[in-house]
């Protein structure tokens, strides 16, 4: 069965600062992973995908992520936060061929003071 | 493209009563998700359609829980004799035919409180 581990429950940075979340899945085979993020209030929304290709991916505002298949890990990074970036963030795996649901870690929370 | 939308947005009920919620999804996406999320702790799944079919049920579904997409459109999601640890944020999401890469749409929850 997959899982997903992230490390940091709660990360508290001041703007400006990097950023660096950490996600481990656990699956053998090809897998799909996603960082979705979800703002006070707001519903989940994609912030970036891996599928196949180029192992570092970039998404919206920012965020990037690189895959590293030998370590089963997906960390999200920002170069520097803002206090918008205040939410908390979910990384999920899928299996890539099943098309079986997303699995989420429980995610991390994020508070950025200004 | 309105996303995916959820009713209601907030269920209060007393111990042992039976609620329904609602699921409508995006238009054109035929795969269809249901999560349960607690404070805390990340959207756990439940269940998912593809069109009508049911495919796939996960263990935390008890035989309490029933979920049904009768014209591959909305769902309903049905717990009978409500319990306080079903209270949680239920999640709906949507997503396209499934190919590689296919990402998932979440709605803005229902948050089922049980007195």
């Amino acid at each position: 069965a997959q899982s997903v581990s992230q490390h940091n429950h709660h990360v508290i940075l001041s703007e400006a600062a990097s950023l660096e979340l950490g996600c481990n899945y656990s699956y053998g085979g090809t897998v799909n992973l996603f960082w979705y993020v979800q703002y006070p209030g707001q519903h989940l929304q994609l912030l970036l995908k891996y599928f196949s290709g180029d192992p570092l991916v970039k998404g919206i505002k920012g965020f990037e992520a690189e895959f590293i298949k030998s370590k089963f890990s997906f960390n999200l990074r920002k170069p520097s936060v803002q206090w918008s970036d205040t939410a908390e963030y979910f990384c999920a795996v899928n299996a890539q061929q099943a098309g079986t649901a997303l699995i989420f870690g429980k995610g991390t929370t994020l508070s950025v003071s200004s | 493209d309105t996303g995916v939308s959820q009713n209601p947005r907030h269920k209060i009920t007393k111990r042992g009563q039976n609620v329904t919620f609602r699921c409508d999804p995006i238009s054109e996406h035929n795969r269809l998700y249901w999560y349960r999320q607690t404070l805390g702790q990340g959207p756990e799944f439940l269940t998912y359609f593809q069109n009508e079919a049911q495919l796939e049920k996960s263990r935390l579904l008890s035989d309490r829980f029933s979920a049904e997409r009768p014209k591959g459109s909305f769902s309903t999601l049905e717990i009978q004799r409500t319990e306080q640890g079903d209270s949680a944020m239920y999640l709906c999401a949507s997503s396209r035919e499934f190919q590689i890469g296919t990402e998932a749409f979440f709605g803005q929850g229902t948050r089922l409180t049980v007195v």
